[in-house]
């Protein structure tokens, strides 16, 4: 079982549709990140949230942290294919936040 | 360069025999991390070195696992006697401190290994 589970694990949607993929743990993390990831590359950081109930908009991007800093969801408005990627969460643990842990990622397939 | 810089980019290595992995992190960050992922899934923590500290080696999954960090800067992961279940990409990223606040964390493109 992983620290933080993410669902769903593939997500195969037509472009212009609206998607949300969830990111949940029973710890709470000092911080939350989002990040992308496409083939062969390594994954880049889309959004960081540090305080509960935050909420971030980037663009057709909305991401959310929940209130207990258990859990986090992110929102994609009007999907396009350029979204096609794997989408992972990853918290910060541990006395000094150093750890940082990986959900095991949502697959997210946009067709056009 | 200005990113992280992994080396090789592609291994194929046989079984029992020793690899290592370069990782050269950007310029002036404190705080470098090796993770692994193997394909189509999430990363796996393996290591983290933060400035003088003592590393967080506590994601390596066995003593055939090690990484050394010489000079802040440039780091090597080393895995001995090589087993397929070794297959994997192995991910480096650098970052100016540690995440607890959200500090910025680059990735390199990792690096390919394929245990025959």
């Amino acid at each position: 079982t992983q620290l933080l589970e993410q669902s769903p694990q593939f997500l195969s949607i037509q472009e212009g549709e609206n998607l949300t993929v969830y990111c949940n743990s029973s710890s709470v993390f000092s911080s939350l990140q989002w990040y992308r990831q496409e083939p062969g590359e390594g994954p880049v950081l889309l959004v960081t949230v540090v305080t509960g109930g935050e909420v971030k908009k980037l663009k057709r991007l909305t991401f959310q942290f929940g209130d207990a800093r258990k859990d986090s969801s992110l929102h994609i408005t009007a999907a396009q294919t350029g979204d096609t990627g794997l989408y992972l969460c990853a918290g910060a643990l541990g006395a000094a936040g150093n750890k940082l842990t990986f959900g095991g990622g949502t697959r997210v397939l946009v067709k056009p | 360069g200005a990113g992280v810089s992994q080396s090789p980019s592609n291994k194929v290595t046989e079984k029992g025999k020793d690899v290592e992995l370069r990782c050269d992190p950007i310029s002036g960050h404190t705080a470098l991390y090796w993770y692994r992922q193997s394909l189509g899934q999430g990363l796996e923590f393996l290591i983290y070195f933060q400035g003088n500290s003592a590393p967080d080696k506590s994601g390596l999954p066995s003593d055939r696992f090690s990484a050394e960090r010489t000079g802040g800067s440039v780091s090597t992961l080393t895995i001995q006697r090589t087993q397929q279940e070794d297959s994997a990409v192995y991910l480096c990223a650098s970052s100016s401190a540690g995440p607890r606040k959200g500090n910025t964390i680059y990735f390199g493109e990792g690096s390919w290994l394929t245990v025959v």
